[in-house]
């Protein structure tokens, strides 16, 4: 069953603005995972965070988890036309934290 | 994307055939996944080793057979495929797959079945 959702599905954005895409679950989670894939390509680790966490950074990345509303959002600040890729959010399940549920993604464009 | 390969990368195969899919890690990592990618679709994981031994099978038909002769390599071998079986099948690898693991992509097995 499905579990992450992305949220908006399509966002485009100039170069230099900041792009944020949203995540929504359904079940309790030990972790939350937010990877980007080039088209047709494979996925890319981007950054995890851990239930009992509220707030990563990694870069130009910025992650935050909001356990009671069951969501999460990546901030990519400073966007660059490289960052053009699906983002996609997964998280695991309580008793099975190998088992990532992949959300459809949010296909970003970042126009030079 | 280095870390862990696939070959090939793309695959055409009539309905009859059979091929198999190839993955290599070469991270040391001690868990592999086959995830499914199809069009309009989320991710789908299929099937995961963790040293060689099976640990989820993710409800996928028969005429999928995974295979892992070690911790480093993994199969995924197919035979008598339907149309609907077109996609990109993804192999992934994580440092262990009981403890809370970023997972490892390879550039994935673009598959057309005919």
């Amino acid at each position: 069953s499905q579990q992450g959702e992305e949220d908006p599905q399509a966002l485009s954005i100039q170069e230099g603005e900041n792009a944020t895409m949203n995540c929504s679950y359904k079940t309790s989670i030990n972790n939350l995972q937010w990877y980007r894939q080039n088209s047709g390509r494979g996925l890319v680790h981007l950054i995890l965070i851990r239930s009992n966490e509220r707030e990563k950074h990694s870069g130009r990345l910025r992650v935050t988890l909001d356990t009671s509303k069951k969501s999460s959002s990546l901030l990519i600040t400073a966007s660059r036309a490289a960052d053009t890729a699906s983002y996609f959010c997964a998280t695991d399940r309580m008793d099975s934290s190998y088992k990532l549920i992949f959300g459809s993604g949010t296909r970003l464009l970042v126009r030079p | 994307e280095t870390g862990v390969t696939q070959t090939p990368r793309h695959l055409v195969m009539g309905m009859t055939n059979k091929k198999s899919l190839k993955c290599e890690q070469h991270l040391g990592h001690n868990a592999m996944y086959w995830y499914k990618q199809s069009a309009k679709k989320p991710l789908e994981l299929m099937f995961v080793y963790s040293l060689e031994e099976r640990v989820e099978n993710n409800s996928v038909p028969s005429r999928f057979s995974p295979e892992c002769p070690n911790s480093s390599h993994l199969f995924l071998h197919l035979h008598t495929l339907q149309p609907e079986d077109s996609a990109l099948y993804l192999c992934a690898s994580s440092q262990d797959f009981q403890s809370i693991r970023a997972q490892y992509f390879g550039p994935g097995t673009r598959l057309t079945v005919t």
